[in-house]
């Protein structure tokens, strides 16, 4: 089946400067990556999402790339806000499998 | 305009005491999922249901049943609660066509089993 790593586990950086978190995936078959957010004690929620068709996709401060070749994905936060702290989730969907597979998570902390 | 509702949001039960949870959309999407979410942990994958048919994680223990009687509602049965089993439960929806493929996810059910 479908393995998501995710990384780093933890991240913090100064409001304002750009975050970066990176999955990759072991199945070729993949077509579908959401990104959720979850703040503490909160739902995850869907931030951003890409599909194999494409390279890049963005949403205001939000991007997410994807190389299929190299089976990986990264999240893009510019001018980072200190709600923008939370668990950040990546996920991989195997063909038509209704299943996500969640990566790790990441702790992002944006610092005042 | 909830669109995902679960009951209770705390539940706390007995070793050993079966507890239901409960989960229901406005959303009439045809997929309903309940996951098992600890501590600093990636929500993990107990079932699902496509309209009435149920799939199980292969890893999903049998003491995790669930019933789904109509296109709105979902219930997680413990059937016998250890300490382990103490989460918070995430049930989430979607609608299973071509190209959509978004999860909605509910407030969760946070358990506590002493």
């Amino acid at each position: 089946g479908e393995n998501v790593e995710q990384h780093p586990s933890t991240l913090s950086v100064q409001e304002g400067d750009s975050a970066v978190i990176k999955c990759t995936y072991s199945d070729s078959a993949s077509n579908y990556f959401p990104w959720y957010k979850q703040e503490l004690g909160k739902r995850p929620q869907l931030i951003i999402d890409i599909r194999s068709n494409v390279g890049e996709k963005k949403d205001q401060r939000i991007a997410v790339t994807l190389n299929k070749t190299a089976k990986h994905f990264s999240l893009h936060i510019t001018e980072t806000q200190p709600e923008d702290s939370a668990v950040y989730f990546c996920a991989g969907r195997t063909g038509s499998a209704r299943q996500l597979t969640f990566g790790s998570g990441t702790q992002l902390t944006v610092l005042p | 305009d909830a669109m995902v509702i679960q009951n209770p949001r705390y539940q706390v039960t007995q070793f050993g005491k079966p507890v239901t949870l409960s989960c229901s959309q406005t959303l009439n999407h045809n997929v309903m999922y309940w996951y098992q979410q600890k501590s600093s942990q990636a929500p993990k994958l107990l079932f699902h249901y496509y309209d009435k048919d149920f799939n199980n994680e292969a890893d999903t223990p049998d003491n995790f049943q669930s019933r789904r009687p109509n296109t709105s509602f979902c219930f997680l049965d413990i059937r016998s609660p250890g300490l382990g089993d103490a989460a918070m439960y995430l049930c989430a929806t979607s609608r299973d066509l071509a190209g959509i493929n978004e999860q909605f996810f509910g407030p969760g059910t946070r358990l506590t089993v002493l």
